[in-house]
């Protein structure tokens, strides 16, 4: 079945270093999401990416969505204690019986030590 | 107030004891979605509807029922509580349409069963 894998799980980093996630699902995208869940909060939505290669930013967060539109990876630069978090990676296929139904990863818990 | 609301935001229950979490949105989108959030599982598919009176299956249905007589509500019930539906319910709704498929989530229920 589809299966979106993201990687690491978990990230401690002190802060001014940089982070980086990553997604890989096996089969193509239609489009894939980023979301942050703050501790003990709910996911909120951050961006979406559409195109093949398609590189967005916000602030210090690089988004990326490969070529194949099968891989993405989010990028922080100089982490900050409010960057704590768990991102997760959502990608949607456009066909059938799925539309519009995420496929979740397991989401990288990044820790930041001041 | 608009948005997406759950509750109860808190239930302790008995194992073998029938629960409905509630999930409410003011948005009329089309799709809702149930997840249940567990360490080291991150958001996994219970349940998801893509217009009222039409839902399907995602990864974990087992033991849960759902259904959706109106666009704005989708409740997700538990026939027989077991000690392993322990966890944090997430209820999510998005529109889907066009190129924006930003999902929202509502805050969470945390159902523990004794």
């Amino acid at each position: 079945g589809q299966q979106v894998m993201q990687i690491p799980q978990y990230q401690h980093v002190q802060e001014g270093e940089d982070f980086t996630t990553y997604c890989n699902s096996s089969t193509t995208l239609s489009n894939i999401q980023w979301y942050k869940q703050r501790p003990g909060g709910h996911p909120v939505f951050l961006i979406q990416l559409v195109k093949s290669g398609e590189v967005k930013k916000q602030k210090r967060l690089t988004f990326q969505f490969g070529e194949a539109k099968k891989n993405s990876s989010l990028h922080i630069t100089a982490t900050q204690t409010t960057d704590v978090g768990t991102y997760f990676c959502a990608g949607s296929l456009d066909r059938g019986s799925t539309l519009g139904r995420l496929y979740f990863g397991r989401g990288t818990q990044l820790t930041v030590w001041p | 107030d608009a948005g997406i609301t759950q509750s109860p935001r808190y239930k302790i229950t008995e194992t073998g004891r029938q629960v409905t979490l509630m999930c409410h949105q003011t948005w009329s989108h089309s799709y809702m979605f149930w997840y249940r959030q567990d360490l080291g599982h991150g958001l996994r598919l219970i349940y998801y509807s893509a217009a009222a009176d039409i839902t399907d299956k995602g990864e974990v249905p087992d033991g849960y029922v759902v259904s959706r007589s109106k666009t704005e509500n989708f409740p997700l019930t538990l026939e027989s509580a077991t000690r392993s539906q322990t966890s944090v319910y997430f209820c999510a709704s998005s529109e889907s349409e066009g190129e924006l498929a930003e999902a929202f989530f509502g805050q969470g229920t945390r159902l523990t069963v004794v």
